[in-house]
């Protein structure tokens, strides 16, 4: 079946400008997460959200970034005024109700 | 204290030896615990998980829990060259909460 998609797979913006990242989870996950690789890194968790509870959110690095869930499935996580920092590997990943979880091919977020 | 520890490594093995990768967690409430690998370049992709005290073998995989220790581990016998890449350890809390990663261990196999 379909896995979890994200677009674009690429990303080059300028510094300053708002950027959109999309993930469409795998069909019936409830869980949906955001998590960021810089070059070298381990995975940053950034935010989760699960089934209609309200999102943890306690990953954001900042307040120029925020993510919501439409209708308990596509995510989209939105990043304002962007910086050079904020490059990095964006990955969502979805899965059933703590059970492991699948990834996307992730976004690669070049700030200008 | 981070969360999730590992070593960085890089680990490097010799062809058709173990591998043993550790990590270490912070919260006692920790129930669920995964091992993913990640190629260069790629997204981490599922190992195993382990949700009980003791040994979980899958092929030449086995992971290795030890709640009072905060410790789990994986161990990959008769590793291979295509097992080189990083390997992430994953520990979620109880109540199905986050799911927090380490920072990875690059393991090396040499031919």
């Amino acid at each position: 079946g379909a896995g979890v998609s994200q677009s674009p797979s690429n990303k080059v913006t300028e510094k300053g400008k708002d950027v959109e990242l999309r993930c469409d989870p795998i069909s019936g996950h409830t869980a949906l997460y955001w998590y960021r690789q810089s070059l070298g890194q381990g995975l940053e968790f950034l935010i989760y959200f699960q089934g209609n509870s309200a999102p943890d959110k306690s990953g954001l690095p900042s307040d120029r970034f925020s993510a919501e869930r439409t209708g308990g499935s596509v995510s989209t996580l939105t990043i304002q005024r962007t910086q050079q920092e904020d490059s990095a590997v964006y990955l969502c990943a979805s899965s059933q109700y703590n059970s492991p979880l699948h990834f996307g091919n992730g976004t690669r977020l070049t700030v200008t | 204290q981070k969360e999730v520890e590992q070593n960085s490594g890089p680990l490097s093995v010799p062809e058709g030896a173990i591998a043993s990768l550790n990590c270490t967690y912070s919260d006692r409430g920790s129930q669920s615990f995964f091992w993913y690998r990640q190629y260069s370049g790629k997204s981490p992709e599922l190992i195993m998980f382990i949700y009980s005290n003791g040994d979980k073998e899958d092929g030449r995989f086995t992971a290795q829990l030890n709640k009072a220790s905060q410790y789990v581990s994986l161990l990959i016998r008769d590793s291979q060259p295509s097992d080189s890449a990083t390997y992430l350890c994953a520990v979620k809390g109880d109540q199905g909460g986050k799911l927090i990663f380490g920072q990875g261990t690059e393991l090396s196999v040499k031919p």
